[in-house]
């Protein structure tokens, strides 16, 4: 099974800042990899697969990289609207497909 | 626009099985390029798969909960249903049911239900 790292656990990022959010995993993906955003009592929102494909409706200001075992989200300039838990995902060696544990976006 | 909707007992016993059925509306389950898959999240953890079906009714399990769980398909009501045996209170969870859409770039977990919080206890 593929592990999945998170870091930070927590970010906090004054609005209209870049965030970056990383992702390792325990071996080479590829770029079988997604992110996702999830907000309190609500279901996970697919932001980007591929390593860097935006998903439909997604702004922009959203990007992914990498390729392997080394990953960023990064959040050009931070909205309010953005503050939520964002997980990534592989999909490359399933099953099982495997989640990070998530990073936490605040707003300083 | 394709909906997931679970459905099912919110209350479980220890060492009962817990079961939920998916609606899929606004679409076929029936569709070549899809998987439905059932995701669980403690509360205030992270996501665990639990396994995922075809429209055929071949199942991929999670080799952790292989022992206790069983993924079906019912092409005609265009739902998928989770049964999880011998559940513990490690078995609290939201349980999502999810649309894995195959694309030439990768597996999209576009579509999610809202969740449902089952709750083992006695």
């Amino acid at each position: 099974e593929i592990v999945m790292t998170q870091s930070p656990a927590t970010l906090s990022v004054s609005p209209g800042e870049r965030a970056t959010l990383s992702c390792r995993a325990s071996q080479s993906v590829s770029r079988n990899l997604a992110w996702y955003q999830q907000k309190p009592g609500q279901a996970p929102r697919l932001l980007i697969y591929g390593a860097s494909t935006r998903a439909t409706g997604i702004p922009a200001r959203f990007s992914g990289s990498g390729s392997g075992t080394e990953f960023t989200l990064t959040i050009s300039s931070l909205q309010f609207e953005d503050v939520a838990v964002y997980f990534c995902h592989q999909y490359n060696n399933w099953p099982p497909h495997t989640f990070g544990q998530g990073t936490k976006l605040e707003i300083k | 626009q394709l909906q997931l909707q679970e459905s099912g007992p919110g209350l479980v016993k220890p060492s009962e099985t817990l079961s939920l059925t998916c609606t899929v509306s606004g679409g076929s389950i029936s569709s070549n390029d899809d998987y439905w898959a059932w995701i669980r999240q403690p509360p205030g953890k992270g996501l665990e798969w639990i396994g995922s079906v075809y429209y055929s009714g071949s199942t991929f399990y999670n080799l952790s909960l292989k022992s206790r769980v069983t993924i079906s398909v019912d092409t005609s009501k265009n739902q998928f249903s989770l049964n999880l045996s011998s559940v513990t209170a490690a078995d609290t969870a939201v349980y999502y049911c999810v649309r894995e859409s195959t694309t030439p770039i990768g597996i999209q977990l576009e579509n999610w239900g809202r969740g449902t919080l089952v709750t083992v206890s006695s």
